[in-house]
């Protein structure tokens, strides 16, 4: 399985807003609506940001939106903020009954 | 509150097997899958496999198949990942992490436990 493909950097002024995609097969990302988010801070744990494509956890700010077409999914973080400066991985659910992760984004805020 | 607490650091020589656990704590053990993911140096993260806490049924990357062993014991609400044939390559921080099913996102995850191998 191989993991999914995400740009390496994004970045962004504060107040703008920016999207991260994550493209993947008809076998994951496009299969199902399986597609989560996490944040992650430098020695931090992951923090899920976005479940099963566009929902948000309880914790998770209302600035984090999520969505899905066809084999891609995408972030977008609007009112970019100091604080969302981190690395951003998707990961999908697979026809294999296992997840693959993507390759990861950095978002620096300018 | 959901815990889940890991492991200390591990230091292991290349060819030997490392051990780690994840005790669970604040939900119902057997409600929740548990996956584990680790992520090398300066790299991204890596899904390793999943165990059915109930019935301790496993599924695993490819990449991992043959050695890496996930096991439970649903008495001490504790999940563990055994990782056998260590290379310098496998030096990383181990994470365990709940979800409901296999299917959908882990929403806890533990701190991490690094092992390191070095000959």
């Amino acid at each position: 399985q191989s993991a999914l493909t995400q740009p390496a950097s994004v970045s962004g002024s504060p107040g703008q807003s920016i999207t991260i995609s994550c493209t993947g097969t008809s076998s994951d990302v496009g299969g199902y609506n399986y597609v989560s988010w996490y944040q992650q801070h430098p020695g931090k744990a992951p923090k899920l940001m976005i479940y099963e494509v566009s929902n948000r956890p309880s914790g998770a700010s209302n600035r984090f939106s999520g969505s899905k077409s066809g084999n891609t999914a995408s972030l977008t973080i609007s009112g970019l903020q100091a604080e969302d400066e981190a690395e951003y991985y998707c990961n999908s659910y697979t026809t294999s009954s296992t997840r693959v992760f993507g390759t990861g984004t950095k978002v620096t805020v300018l | 509150q959901v815990q889940l607490v890991q492991s200390g650091a591990e230091v292991k020589k290349p060819g030997a097997s490392v051990k780690i656990s994840c005790k669970a704590s604040g939900y119902t053990f057997t409600n929740y899958y548990m996956h584990w993911v680790r992520q090398a140096p300066g790299q991204g993260l890596e899904w390793m496999g999943i165990i059915s806490p109930s019935g301790g049924s496993t599924s695993y990357a490819q990449k991992f198949q043959g050695r890496v062993t996930v096991t439970r014991d649903t008495s001490t609400s504790t999940v563990y990942m055994e990782l056998s044939s260590l290379r310098s390559e496998d030096t990383a921080v181990y994470y365990c992490a709940r979800a409901r099913t296999p299917a959908v996102a882990a929403d806890y995850w533990g701190l991490g436990t690094l092992v390191t191998v070095s000959s």
